[in-house]
């Protein structure tokens, strides 16, 4: 099935430094892909959507210049968290979109916990 | 404005015992709907969804959900439940306008806890 591959699981910086998060399917391609973040005992809130080749779109109150967002090819997303601050501290989760099947599918990683300290 | 409702925090069910969690939504146009799984940590797992045309669903490990759209609504069922059934559940629906570019929206999760 399909897979996407999200790395680093959990990563700890210092504030201030730069975090780059990497979102990679595994065995199909996605053309869009979403990134969420997520606070201790909430829901995912989407933090942008980015197609493949083109510039991210960004959710309303989602800073697009602390959260650089690439997609340079089919199979690789990454977000980076510039100058994180303790605040960006979250769970950050991407998600694929996926059509195998012929179905409207959805395939996430498993989630990178970042930690600014 | 479009949203998805998960009106329980948490749902206790004894092992064996039938199993509901509950979603409505409100959103334009046919939507498309999904319930997901979440363990600790992790990102999401995907239970089953709803396109089109049956309005009941059957999904991974037992699960099943109906479709009712004059009640707008997506209830998500298991006949008898497990331990390992105690995991956070997620309503999301993707609204079928061309504008919406394929996005979720999740409800806010509900904790499903099964006791032996």
């Amino acid at each position: 099935g399909a897979v996407v591959s999200q790395h680093p699981s959990r990563v700890i910086c210092k504030s201030g430094t730069s975090v780059k998060i990497e979102c990679r399917s595994l065995d199909f391609q996605a053309t869009t892909m979403f990134w969420y973040r997520q606070f201790p005992k909430q829901s995912l809130m989407l933090m942008a959507t980015s197609n493949e080749g083109s510039k991210a779109t960004y959710e309303q109150g989602v800073e697009k210049d602390k959260f650089l967002i690439n997609h340079a090819s089919l199979t690789l997303s990454t977000l980076t968290v510039t100058s994180a601050h303790p605040e960006d501290s979250s769970f950050y989760i991407c998600s694929a979109s996926n059509r195998q099947g012929g179905g409207y599918g959805y395939t996430f990683g498993s989630g990178t916990r970042l930690t600014v300290v | 404005a479009q949203s998805v409702a998960q009106p329980e925090d948490q749902v206790n069910v004894a092992e064996g015992n039938p199993l509901t969690v509950k979603c409505t939504y409100s959103v334009s146009g046919n939507p498309y709907l999904f319930w997901y799984v979440q363990y600790p940590n992790r990102g999401l797992q995907f239970l089953l969804k709803y396109i089109t045309g049956d309005n009941l669903v059957k999904g991974s490990y037992g699960f099943e959900a109906e479709f009712n759209k004059s009640q707008t609504s997506f209830h998500l069922k298991k006949p008898s439940a497990l331990v390992s059934d105690s995991v956070l559940y997620f309503c999301a629906v993707r609204p079928s306008t061309p504008d919406s570019w394929g996005k979720l929206q999740f409800g806010a999760g509900t904790q499903v806890v099964v006791t032996p």
